[in-house]
C-alpha cells in the first residue's frame, strides 16, 4: 500500500522560500504524477502543481512564477519550493499521488493517497 | 477555467438519515469528477472517482452519480464517522466544500 510522508520547515518569515519534501513508500514511483495541494486555515483546497518521474512539470498559473517542483527518483521523493512567501501562503500543504487517465482527447484525474500534511505559517 | 459549485454549504442531518450533496460544474466535464471526505486535522480521502466509482475500501453506503454539469454524492444511511467536509474535484479545480454536521 502506497504511503506518502512529507516534511519541511513549518515557520517562515515573509520573503523566505518554503521548502517541503514528500517521500513515497510501498509502491511504484514511475507511471504517476505527483502533486502538491494546499489549504489555508478554514478554507478550501488549492492545487499548486505536479511532476512525473521524468521531471515533467505543470503549475497553477496563479503561483507559477514562484513555484518549483523537483523529483529525485533515486529516493522516490519529490519536493516543493515556493519563493517570496507572504502571510497569504500560510496553509497546510499536502503532497498527493495523482492518477491520470487519458481517454481519446480527454484527460481526467484524481488524487489518492495524500500525505499527512504540513502546516506552514508565514509570520514576521 | 471550470468552476465547481457545491451545495448546500452546510447540511445538518442525524445518524441513519440519507445525505445528498451536490456539485455543479460551470461547463460539461463528462463523467470526470471525484469526491473527497476530509475530517478535522486529517488529509482529504478519495471516496469516488469518475463520478460513480468507489475508491478502494470505501463503504457501499457512499455512491456517486451524474454526468455533464450536475453531480451528486449520496450517503445512504449516515454513520457517526461520516460527519465531515466533502469536496468535489475536476482536473485541478476543487469545489468550496459541503460541511455535513450532526443535527
Amino acid at each position: 500500500q502506497v504511503q506518502l510522508q512529507q516534511w519541511g520547515a513549518g515557520l517562515l518569515k515573509p520573503s523566505e522560500t518554503l521548502s517541503l519534501t514528500c517521500a513515497v513508500y510501498g509502491g511504484s514511483f514511475s507511471g504517476y504524477y505527483w502533486s502538491w495541494i494546499r489549504q489555508p486555515p478554514g478554507k478550501g483546497l488549492e492545487w499548486i502543481g505536479e511532476i512525473n518521474h521524468s521531471g515533467s512539470t505543470n503549475y497553477n498559473p496563479s503561483l507559477k512564477s514562484r513555484v518549483t517542483i523537483s523529483v529525485d527518483t533515486s529516493k522516490n521523493q519529490f519536493s516543493l519550493k515556493l519563493s517570496s512567501v507572504t502571510a497569504a501562503d500560510t496553509a497546510v500543504y499536502y503532497c498527493a499521488r495523482e492518477r491520470i487517465v487519458v481517454v481519446v482527447a480527454a484527460t481526467h484525474n484524481w488524487f489518492d493517497p495524500w500525505g499527512q500534511g504540513t502546516l506552514v505559517t508565514v509570520s514576521s | 477555467e471550470i468552476v465547481l459549485t457545491q451545495s448546500p454549504a452546510t447540511l445538518s442531518l442525524s445518524p441513519g438519515e440519507r445525505a445528498t450533496l451536490s456539485c455543479r460544474a460551470s461547463q460539461s466535464v463528462s463523467s470526470y469528477l471525484a469526491w473527497y471526505q476530509q475530517k478535522p486535522g486529517q488529509a482529504p480521502r478519495l471516496l469516488i472517482y469518475d463520478a460513480s466509482n468507489r475508491a478502494t475500501g470505501i463503504p457501499a453506503r457512499f455512491s456517486g452519480s451524474g454526468s455533464g454539469t450536475d453531480f451528486t454524492l449520496t450517503i445512504s444511511s449516515l454513520e457517526p464517522e461520516d460527519f465531515a467536509v466533502y469536496y468535489c474535484q475536476q482536473r485541478f479545480t476543487f469545489g468550496q466544500g459541503t460541511r455535513l454536521e450532526i443535527k
